[in-house]
């Protein structure tokens, strides 16, 4: 299994509707995890980070399930500008904090009017 | 004010040169990071720099080497460029917590391309 596969899509959304994609990874030890959002030809941002079960901002939902180790990003009522790619982010291997972030290779969402 | 800046924005050079992109933050993070994001969208990790030493290199070709000369600045020099380096460029800062991770923040990418 690859370190963090994601489905890359696209996904293709009327406005309004709710968007759930799934990443999984491949350590078992890994203990946080994160989403990015990438638009075109920019850097990617922080969206959420999922440190225990799961996490909920706003439209935004992220949750975690160790024992089939899968991470999660649910999107309620998209928006045009939700449109974007979603990287799904696992830390470095080592367990040390100084590891660069292991990105999947991104789900791309574009939300139809 | 800019978090992560990177000079220059693009680049366009002959195979066989050497260049050099710049990396600086403002956060006052002390660990800094390049990314390479290819043709396919794929971003991954090349080198992290943590109070100015290497901390991690994942197989990279020995042709790219990060300078550091102070925790603000991680510069990136490529030599003898090759067409598969065409690729943007992204530096990126944490705080590194013990037993912790903090989020990294992104520059703006530098668009390498290789003729």
């Amino acid at each position: 299994r690859k370190e963090v596969e994601q489905d890359p899509g696209p996904f293709n959304v009327p406005e309004g509707a709710t968007v759930a994609f799934n990443c999984t990874y491949s350590n078992s030890a890994s203990q946080s995890f994160f989403w990015y959002r990438q638009d075109c030809r920019k850097e990617p941002k922080l969206l959420m980070s999922v440190y225990s079960s799961g996490n909920e901002d706003g439209r935004f939902t992220a949750q975690l399930n160790r024992a089939s180790q899968y991470i999660s990003l649910l999107i309620r009522d998209s928006k045009l500008s939700d449109s974007a790619t979603y990287l799904c982010v696992v830390p470095g291997y080592s367990g040390g904090g100084a590891d660069g972030l292991t990105f999947g290779k991104g789900t791309h969402l574009i939300i139809q009017p | 004010d800019t978090a992560v800046s990177q000079t220059p924005k693009y680049l366009v050079t002959q195979m066989g040169n050497d260049k050099s992109i710049k990396c600086e933050q403002n956060l006052g993070h002390d660990t800094m990071y390049w990314y390479k994001q290819d043709s396919k969208k794929f971003l991954k990790i090349m080198f992290s720099y943590n109070n100015k030493e290497l901390i991690i290199n994942e197989t990279v070709p020995n042709r790219f080497s990060p300078k550091s000369p102070d925790k603000a600045h991680l510069n990136l020099h490529i030599n003898s460029l090759e067409l598969g380096d065409s690729a943007v460029y992204f530096c990126a800062s944490s705080q590194v917590g013990v037993g912790s991770y903090n989020e990294q923040f992104f520059g703006p990418g530098t668009r390498l391309t290789v003729l």
